[in-house]
């Protein structure tokens, strides 16, 4: 299975301001996903990122607030604009390969998020 | 739409007590069945899977049965140990049944404690 590895791990940021999270794979996959856990509760997929394209949203979610890039097959970054303390969650990415033939994914360790 | 059930937590176990927790699912087609674990503090690592029905997913002791009439796939373990203590999901995933969709769908989760 894929390695992957997010920063930061975890950070306190004040509220109003932008936090950015990479996501690295350690090899080439077709598929990235980026997943919200609020504090106690099951993972919400935030969007799908597309390598080349726009990320693809799930209801709920807007660009303009979680702003995503997926530059090549190996990476991908996801923005918290404009937080508040409702944003605090841990944010996973994960990872597909369709060219393996699996449905199975892969999760980062996760960037734990408290807005004050 | 898809949906996971779980059964409510927390549970706490004895060591060396058996375990289930228990799973069903409603779906459109034909989904692929996964068991995630998460340990304090980390990210979700796949436990096990199963694709189609009969099929039993196993890892480190914990088994699972794709059980179609009864739409469950109950997690169980013979003999649980302190270091199983963790929060489990029970997952399902449309991308191979004809939905297309490799979005993952989530169970609310299970804390398990496992106490010596």
């Amino acid at each position: 299975s894929a390695v992957i590895s997010q920063k930061p791990s975890r950070d306190i940021c004040q509220r109003g301001t932008s936090l950015t999270i990479q996501c690295q794979v350690d090899s080439q996959v077709t598929m990235m996903f980026w997943y919200r856990q609020q504090p106690g509760q099951s993972l919400t997929l935030i969007a799908t990122a597309n390598q080349g394209s726009e990320a693809t949203y799930e209801s709920g979610f807007v660009i303009d607030k979680f702003p995503i890039s997926r530059p090549n097959l190996t990476f991908s970054t996801l923005t918290v604009s404009n937080m508040s303390p409702e944003d605090s969650s841990i944010y996973l990415c994960s990872v597909a390969n369709t060219w393996t033939g699996g449905d199975e994914q892969y999760f980062g360790p996760g960037t734990r998020l408290t807005v004050t | 739409g898809d949906s996971v059930t779980q059964m409510e937590g927390p549970v706490t176990l004895s060591e060396e007590a058996f375990l289930t927790i228990n799973c069903t699912y409603t779906a459109t087609g034909y989904p692929s069945l996964f068991w995630y674990v998460q340990y304090p503090g980390e990210g979700l690592q796949l436990l096990l899977k199963a694709t189609k029905a009969d099929d039993k997913g196993s890892n480190k002791g914990f088994e699972a049965t794709y059980r179609k009439e009864t739409t469950s796939f109950h997690l169980e373990k013979g003999s649980v140990q302190v270091s199983d203590s963790a929060v489990y999901f029970c997952a399902l995933s449309e991308a191979y049944s004809g939905a297309g969709s490799y979005q993952l769908t989530f169970g609310k989760g299970t804390k398990l404690s496992v106490i010596p």
